[in-house]
């Protein structure tokens, strides 16, 4: 099993609608995980982590971890175009040192 | 959060060249990394930088291909030595917020090998 699995997608919503994106995790990663938005010819972008089993709220966006079935989530409330990109879900490994990303998810917001 | 620069953003370069990319941070940080994205595909460790001692190379990356220095805890260079079309790649300078453990990037740099 590779470290951190991710839905690769694509995805794609209406403009407004709630964009779900799946993570699960293997036991080789910590308990801290990450979320990136990658645009396209840009590097990534931190935009949530998120330490603790539940819920973390950031504006539009929501993470969630469920440690007892490793898995990690993000939503995008009211989608906007400008969310189209692809998202990187990150861990840290065991040891500290290493993240652990996941192949990404292509999000596409249809104005 | 560190800023970080990059640089060259983009080069093209011919076949059996080499590249050096540099990273500087605008604070002493302790982790440096250098991840490779190959088109399409997700990020990819090389390497640990470590500031005075040898770089701490993944499984599939060797010295003699990557050479990196760190000669202080600002600054760091990846070498892409004796390049080939498989070569060609994003290249992310990044490092670790000590404090939180979050990990920022450099804005990359595109690499395409003729």
């Amino acid at each position: 099993q590779k470290e951190v699995e991710q839905n690769s997608g694509p995805l794609s919503v209406p403009e407004g609608a709630i964009a779900s994106l799946n993570c699960t995790y293997s036991d080789r990663v910590s308990q801290s995980f990450f979320w990136y938005r990658q645009y396209s010819g840009k590097s990534p972008e931190l935009i949530m982590s998120i330490y603790s089993n539940g819920d973390k709220e950031d504006g539009r966006f929501t993470a969630q971890l469920n440690k007892a079935s490793q898995y990690v989530s993000l939503l995008i409330r009211d989608s906007q175009p400008s969310d189209s990109a692809t998202y990187l879900c990150a861990g840290g490994s065991n040891t500290g040192n290493q993240f652990y990303f996941g192949t990404g998810t292509s999000l596409t917001v249809i104005p | 959060s560190a800023v970080i620069s990059q640089k060259p953003s983009r080069d093209i370069c011919q076949r059996g060249t080499s590249l050096t990319i540099q990273c500087q941070v605008d604070s002493q940080v302790t982790m440096m990394f250098w991840y490779r994205q190959q088109p399409g595909q997700s990020l990819t460790l090389i390497a640990t930088a470590n500031q005075g001692s040898e770089a701490t190379y993944e499984s599939g990356f060797v010295i003699d291909k990557f050479p990196i220095s760190r000669p202080n805890l600002t600054f760091s260079t990846l070498t892409v030595s004796n390049m080939s079309p498989e070569d060609s790649s994003i290249y992310l300078c990044s490092v670790r917020d000590g404090y939180n453990e979050k990990l920022f990037f450099g804005s990359g740099t595109q690499l395409s090998v003729l």
